[in-house]
């Protein structure tokens, strides 16, 4: 069974301030691992995916993510916060394209940005 | 431009009454699911769809039924609900033959169970 763990409900950042998101997983298949993101009353977007190859991956809106196989993580990070960069973000792992791709998903990290 | 798209976006309901959200995709989309959202807990699979006419458990299907008589429909239903289905729904959709992992969501059902 896969499972994904994000720790931290909650992320305070200034505005400017790197943004560093930790997520690790468990597998038991080479892993599929994505981040998305949540703004306010809406459905999630994906940001970034990691499937095969470069193990830093680069998404939407500055964000990028590195593939540690040794450490089973998958943390998000952004050099500098923008106000925009406010909303919840969920770290997930697929079923590695098997019947359905399906993914689990992590319990979330809302991101608040001050001035 | 549609995607995906949920009805109804708020419910009320009382305990035992029943209920059915509908998602729509325009996007010939072969996979369709069906994830609550709930605070602490990330999203959780409920049911999922691999076609037409297909259906399967996911993670936590108890007290929840799903149909899927048209490619572009995923119905998910509520026939006795509960307070502790309290909760935001979410249907996502997936292309099958390219796998990239990617979901498409609808932007939720708000369900609260009196």
């Amino acid at each position: 069974a896969q499972s994904v763990t994000q720790l931290g409900s909650h992320v305070s950042v200034s505005e400017g301030a790197l943004v560093l998101l930790r997520c690790n997983y468990s597998s038991s298949v080479p892993p599929y691992l994505f981040w998305y993101v949540q703004y306010p009353n809406q459905g999630l977007q994906l940001l970034l995916k990691y499937t095969t190859g470069a193990t830093l991956v680069k998404g939407i809106n500055g964000f990028e993510a590195e593939f540690k196989k040794s450490e089973t993580s998958f943390h998000l990070t952004k050099p500098s916060a923008h106000m925009s960069d406010a909303a919840e973000y969920f770290c997930a792992v697929s079923d590695n394209g098997a019947a359905g791709n399906k993914l689990t998903f992590g319990g979330g990290t809302r991101v608040l940005v001050k001035p | 431009n549609a995607g995906v798209t949920q009805t109804p976006k708020f419910r009320v309901l009382k305990t035992g009454q029943s209920m059915t959200l509908l998602c729509a995709q325009d996007m010939n989309h072969e996979y369709m699911y069906w994830y609550r959202q709930d605070p602490g807990m990330g999203l959780r699979l409920i049911h999922y769809s691999v076609g037409e006419g297909t259906t399967a458990k996911g993670e936590v299907p108890d007290g929840y039924n799903v149909s899927r008589l048209k490619k572009q429909n995923f119905l998910l239903g509520l026939e006795s609900a509960a307070p502790s289905q309290t909760s935001v729904y979410f249907c996502a959709s997936s292309y099958e033959r390219e796998y990239t992992g990617e979901l498409f969501f609808g932007e939720g059902s708000r369900l609260t169970v009196l």
